[in-house]
C-alpha cells in the first residue's frame, strides 16, 4: 500500500462545475495535509492546506479532511479552464512537528470549455 | 517577497560527468529541501535541512549525490557522477519557522545522456 494515494485521471469536468479530487493516506499519525496545483513544466504550488477534521474554505477551493477514514479531498467549485493541471495530495509523516511531507503521485484534472 | 531561487534551470550532461545545483530560500526560512520529481510522479524528499544541519537525509544516495548547506541560508546539491537514471527534475524548497508548509523553487531539469 502506497503512503498516500490519489487517482491519477485525467478527471474531466466541463467549466462552472465542481471538481472533487480524493486522497487517502496509511499514516494514522499523520496531523498536516495539503494540496498542491502543478501546471505542466512548473513547480508545484501551495493552495491549501488542512490540519482539523472538517471544511476549510478559501474562495473558490474547499479542503475536507476524516482523519478517522484517512481521506482527505479538495473541492473546486466553479471550475475554470485555467484550473486545467495536476493537484498533488501531501501528509506530514509521523506526526507532531515533523516537516516531512510524502507526496502522492497527482490527479491530473482537465476543465473543459 | 522573492520566492526560492534555484540555478540553473536546465541542465544537460553526459554520463558519468559531474553537475551541481544551487539553490535560494526565502528570506527568513530556516528549513531548506531538496527533492526529486520523476515525469508522472510526486517530488521525493532527497534531503531536509534545519538551518545548516541536514536532519533527514536517508534518502539521498550517498555513494554518488552529496549535499552542503554551510551559513544556513543556500545550498548546493551535487551528484558525481551522474547515471542515465538521474535525468528527472531537482525541486528545492523552504519552509518558515515552525511551519510545514512548503514553498517551491522553478527546478532543475536535469537530461543524463
Amino acid at each position: 500500500q502506497k503512503e498516500v494515494e490519489q487517482n491519477s485521471g485525467p478527471l474531466s469536468v466541463p467549466e462552472g462545475a465542481i471538481a472533487s479530487l480524493n486522497c487517502t493516506y496509511s499514516d494514522r499519525g499523520s496531523q498536516s495535509f495539503f494540496w498542491y496545483r502543478q501546471y505542466s513544466g512548473k513547480s508545484p504550488e501551495l493552495i491549501m492546506f488542512i490540519y482539523s477534521n472538517g471544511d476549510k474554505e478559501d474562495g473558490r477551493f474547499t479542503a475536507q479532511l476524516n482523519k478517522a477514514s484517512q481521506y482527505v479531498s479538495l473541492l473546486i467549485r466553479d471550475s475554470q479552464p485555467s484550473d486545467s493541471a495536476t493537484y498533488l495530495c501531501a501528509v506530514n509523516q509521523g506526526g507532531g512537528a515533523t516537516n516531512k511531507l510524502i507526496f502522492g503521485t497527482g490527479t491530473l484534472l482537465a476543465v473543459q470549455p | 517577497e522573492a520566492g526560492v531561487v534555484q540555478s540553473p534551470r536546465y541542465k544537460i550532461i553526459e554520463k558519468k560527468q559531474p553537475v551541481a545545483f544551487w539553490c535560494n530560500p526565502i528570506s527568513g526560512h530556516n528549513t531548506l529541501y531538496w527533492y526529486l520529481q520523476n515525469l508522472g510522479q510526486g517530488p521525493e524528499l532527497l534531503i531536509r535541512y534545519e538551518n545548516e544541519e541536514a536532519v533527514d537525509d536517508s534518502q539521498l544516495p550517498k555513494d554518488r549525490f552529496s549535499a552542503e548547506r554551510l551559513k544556513g541560508v543556500d545550498s548546493t546539491l551535487k551528484i558525481q557522477p551522474a547515471e542515465l537514471g538521474d535525468s528527472a527534475v531537482y525541486l528545492c524548497a523552504s519552509s518558515p519557522p515552525s511551519s510545514n508548509e512548503q514553498f517551491f523553487g522553478p527546478g532543475t531539469r536535469l537530461t543524463v545522456l
